[in-house]
């Protein structure tokens, strides 16, 4: 069966530390691939999605993630994060259905 | 530009009875996706809606189902309501230009009692 794991369900950091957030997907062949984000108050929105090429993508604000098929994982990267980053965030691979993950709560410490 | 708007933002509902959710998608947007989500956990795909019929469905039973309108917007029925069914429901919608990309409306709050 299709599954989307996120290894932190709960991450604290101060700012200016370097962020790393997991993802590991269960499917086989093209897999569509997003992280979404919802801060405080805030509807979900799209963070940034892989589709094909190359698998460093960047998105909105400073992040990326990478795509890396031999280990199923689509990890969230940020070299220097900012207290207005706190927020929850959901990876969400796409095979005919979208799934997302159960989230992990992002709090950055002044 | 108004993005997605979903009404009612706040439901309160007893076991057994009915409720409809509405959704206005974003302008230009003709798909619209269902999802629910319960406290803690991520969203879970419902179903998606494109030219008025259902064209995906995740697993849910049959007491949910949906229509979409002519000018897009769309509608959620849950039948027999359950306490389990108590989440918020997000509603999102597509362009045809790009439709992998979603956008998400704010959600309804449901809680059965």
């Amino acid at each position: 069966a299709q599954s989307v794991s996120q290894h932190n369900h709960h991450v604290i950091l101060s700012e200016a530390a370097s962020l790393e957030l997991g993802c590991n997907y269960s499917y086989g062949g093209t897999v569509n691939l997003f992280w979404y984000v919802q801060y405080p108050g805030q509807h979900l929105q799209l963070l940034l999605k892989y589709f094909s090429g190359d698998p460093l993508v960047k998105g909105i604000k400073g992040f990326e993630a990478e795509f890396i098929k031999s280990k199923f994982s689509f990890n969230l990267r940020k070299p220097s994060v900012q207290w207005s980053d706190t927020a929850e965030y959901f990876c969400a691979p796409r095979d005919d259905k979208i799934i997302f993950g159960k989230g992990t709560r992002l709090h950055i410490l002044p | 530009d108004a993005g997605v708007t979903q009404s009612p933002t706040h439901l309160i509902k007893t076991r057994g009875q009915q409720v409809t959710l509405r959704c206005s998608p974003k302008s230009g947007h003709d798909t619209v996706s269902w999802y629910q989500q319960a406290l803690g956990q991520g969203p879970q795909f419902i179903f998606q809606y494109y030219e008025e019929e259902e064209r995906q469905r995740g697993n849910f039973p049959d007491r949910f189902s949906g229509h979409q309108f002519p000018n897009y917007s769309s509608e959620l029925n849950v039948n027999a309501l359950l306490l389990g069914d108590s989440a918020l429901y997000l509603c999102a919608s597509s362009s045809p230009m790009i439709i992998e990309t979603q956008y998400f409306g704010p959600g309804t709050r449901l809680l059965v009692l």
